[in-house]
């Protein structure tokens, strides 16, 4: 399964919204009704850290501003109102089987 | 608190073979359900899911990396150990290890938490 995200780079403003797309290549729908997607934040210079999973599940800790939606193979994040600690890169992994696969990220820039 | 920490070589010679150890703490290796799994991100580059091994010691392997990957762990130590053969330039990455625990449907969950990453640089 090949996840493909876009855009490839955003350039966003404080306070507004932003919007990040991922595509799969099969449907991450399982049997149990769950969609195996995770979006993930790498912060410069840091490790990723988790903030959906399950495609709308906020992580432990992870501000409500972040939320995920989608089903089967088009999947995206919202950011309702971006703040400057949201900079970094975006990426997504589906999580449905092996190999788990992860998207070419998305980097989110302050304008 | 999970913690996770990667520690081995910086650098390696091509055609050597690299062997990281993740070691982990406040959680068990044995501990039904719970994986740990290698990524790895090449400088300015995207995460590349290498390998995942699981409490009852089923192990996962990315196929891009062609049986040159092996993963193992050692329950007394607390360590996952990732050994990569036949390292190349292209190896040249950060890797890190995390932590895969169960989810609500009690399957593989997310990647929640990582280690701080081990720079790896392969060049003679």
């Amino acid at each position: 399964i090949v996840t493909t995200q876009s855009p490839l780079s955003l350039p966003v403003t404080p306070g507004e919204p932003a919007s990040i797309s991922c595509r799969s290549s099969q449907s991450l729908l399982h049997s149990n009704g769950y969609n195996y997607l995770d979006w993930y934040l790498q912060k410069p210079g840091k490790s990723p850290q988790l903030l959906i999973y399950l495609a709308s599940r906020r992580a432990s800790g992870v501000p409500d501003r972040f939320s995920g939606s989608g089903s089967g193979t088009d999947f995206t994040l919202k950011i309702s109102r971006v703040e400057a600690e949201d900079v970094g890169i975006y990426y997504c992994m589906q999580a449905l089987q092996d190999p788990l696969a992860f998207g070419g990220g998305t980097k989110v820039e302050i304008k | 608190q999970i913690t996770l920490k990667e520690s081995g070589p910086t650098l390696v010679k091509p055609t050597q073979t690299l062997t990281l150890t993740c070691t982990v703490s406040g959680f068990s290796l044995s501990t039904g359900g719970v994986g740990v799994g290698w990524i790895r991100q090449p400088p300015g580059k995207a995460l590349e899911w290498l390998a995942l091994i699981y409490w009852n010691d089923d192990k996962r392997y990315s196929p891009s990396l062609k049986g040159r990957v092996a993963i193992t762990k050692d329950t007394s130590k607390d360590q996952v150990v990732l050994t990569l053969t036949n390292m190349d330039p292209a190896d040249t990455a950060t890797y890190y290890c995390a932590h895969r625990g169960w989810d609500i449907a009690a399957r593989p969950g997310p990647f929640d938490v990582w280690g701080q990453g081990t720079m790896v640089t392969v060049s003679s």
